[in-house]
């Protein structure tokens, strides 16, 4: 999985409680993304980071805040779970290739998932 | 809001025949799309990746581009079991992110 490691693998979490998922890369890697994947909705983007301390937000971010203090480290928190939160979480990786007008992201290379209940 | 389409399917194929994924996206400033397989319960992993227009092979995998009508297709020659599975249409837009289909699921039969 590209030396990425996401935990926990799995969690069951109340209403109302907050959540942090964990993403860490051994790939020193630029850009980290936080998707959720619920059936019928594939992948969506919830939060990504270009950078230490550089985040912007995704098409599902509320809800979520995100956090990089480190290269190697991408934190995704639920504040406050809701049960529509409940989902297949997926941290993903990229790097830049090249200079220039000529750069381009590789693509991305997925960690092994986190499957949250909020109950 | 970037958009990118696939048939759900589900697509049925026979072993040993060539199965047909397609893909449309909405962003026409997008550069870089990929395709990705995802097993139930696992994570997406990448099959192919094209830049430019035309034809890209790997193996038994043939990616297809066309910028112009905003197409992208993957062809899987001698499909096996082993293919089944669902595939996920990818495509990065001229900044950072990724937008994907919700994918087509696809099962090779013996």
């Amino acid at each position: 999985d590209a030396g990425i490691t996401q935990s926990p693998r799995h969690k069951v979490t109340e209403t109302g409680t907050p959540v942090t998922l964990r993403c860490h890369q051994t790939e020193n890697h630029r850009y980290m993304y936080w998707y959720r994947q619920d059936p019928g909705h594939g992948l969506r983007l919830i939060h990504y980071s270009y950078g230490v301390k550089d985040t912007d937000k995704g098409e599902v971010s509320d809800g979520y805040s995100v956090s990089r203090s480190k290269t190697e480290d991408f934190l995704l928190t639920l504040e406050s779970a809701t049960s529509s939160q409940t989902s297949v979480y997926f941290c993903a990786i990229s790097e830049s290739i090249g200079g220039g007008k000529a750069s381009y992201n590789s693509p991305l290379h997925f960690g092994n998932g986190t499957r949250l209940t909020v109950t | 809001q970037k958009e990118v389409e696939q048939n759900s399917g589900p697509l049925s194929v026979p072993e040993g025949a060539i199965a047909s994924l397609n893909c449309t996206y909405s962003d026409r400033g997008s550069q870089s799309f990929f395709w990705y397989r995802q097993y139930s319960g696992k994570s997406p992993e990448l099959i192919m990746s094209i830049y430019s227009n035309g034809d890209k092979e790997d193996g038994r995998f043939t990616a297809q581009l066309n910028k112009a009508s905003q197409y992208v297709s993957l062809l899987i020659r001698d499909s096996q079991p082993s293919d089944s599975a669902t595939y996920l249409c990818a495509v990065k837009d001229t900044g950072n992110q990724f937008y994907f289909g919700t994918g087509t699921s696809l099962t090779v039969i013996p």
